[in-house]
């Protein structure tokens, strides 16, 4: 069983949906990471959380830490937003620091 | 500001050679990242350093794999020998310091992909 879990594992959505990505784990975390990642490998961070909510643009993150869970919404979608989203937690020091990743959520966003 | 930088960028070799990977980190950041990424997986941690130290290794398979970053900026990864389950995006990633926690955001390169035949 993997430490982080993402759904859904694909997604497909008409441009201007509003998006949901889910993360639920099984460790307990210092923080938590939503990455974004290309087609080509290129990899950008869009969010650190250790509690709460962010929002950066059209993007907002949540984290409940009690529950191990955190979501990315993606309001307006747009064909440009279409990527693979990963999801990674980091375990505190007392557990090492490591760090597990979801296997991502593949997001095509058409037209 | 320069991002993180990776070289080569693609690198196709034989099972049993070696292969190294350099990465030089956002000027500023002590933290320093390398990742395995196989194909349809996420990222796994393979090494970590704070400055010239390093964090973890726990995932490292050192019996194959080595990592330095001796001056404590830029760093190498390197296979000695590869084999076929090596084939992979080899990322490197930086931070600011995350001494107390990692409380920074991760800055990627653009990785390296390798295919071991």
């Amino acid at each position: 069983k993997n430490e982080v879990e993402q759904s859904p594992q694909n997604l497909t959505a008409q441009e201007g949906e509003f998006i949901t990505i889910n993360c639920s784990y099984s460790v307990g975390i210092s923080a938590l990471h939503w990455l974004q990642q290309h087609p080509g490998g290129g990899i950008v961070s869009l969010f650190m959380l250790s509690s709460g909510k962010k929002k950066h643009g059209r993007l907002i993150a949540t984290i409940n830490i009690q529950e191990k869970h955190s979501s990315l919404h993606i309001t307006a979608s747009h064909p440009r937003d279409s990527a693979v989203y990963i999801c990674a937690v980091v375990r505190g020091p007392s557990a090492g620091n490591q760090f597990y990743f979801g296997t991502g959520t593949s997001l095509t966003v058409i037209p | 500001e320069a991002g993180v930088a990776q070289s080569p960028r693609y690198k196709i070799i034989e099972k049993r050679q070696s292969v190294a990977f350099w990465c030089n980190p956002i000027s500023g950041h002590a933290t320093l990242y390398w990742y395995q990424q196989i194909l349809g997986q996420g990222p796994k941690l393979l090494i970590q350093f704070q400055n010239n130290g390093v964090v973890d290794d726990s995932q490292l398979p050192k019996d194959r794999f080595s990592a330095e970053r001796l001056k404590g900026v830029d760093s190498t990864l390197k296979i000695q020998p590869a084999k076929l389950e090596d084939s992979a995006v080899y990322l490197c990633a930086s931070s600011r310091s995350t001494l107390g926690g990692h409380l920074y955001e991760q800055y990627f390169g653009p990785g390296t992909r390798l295919t071991v035949t």
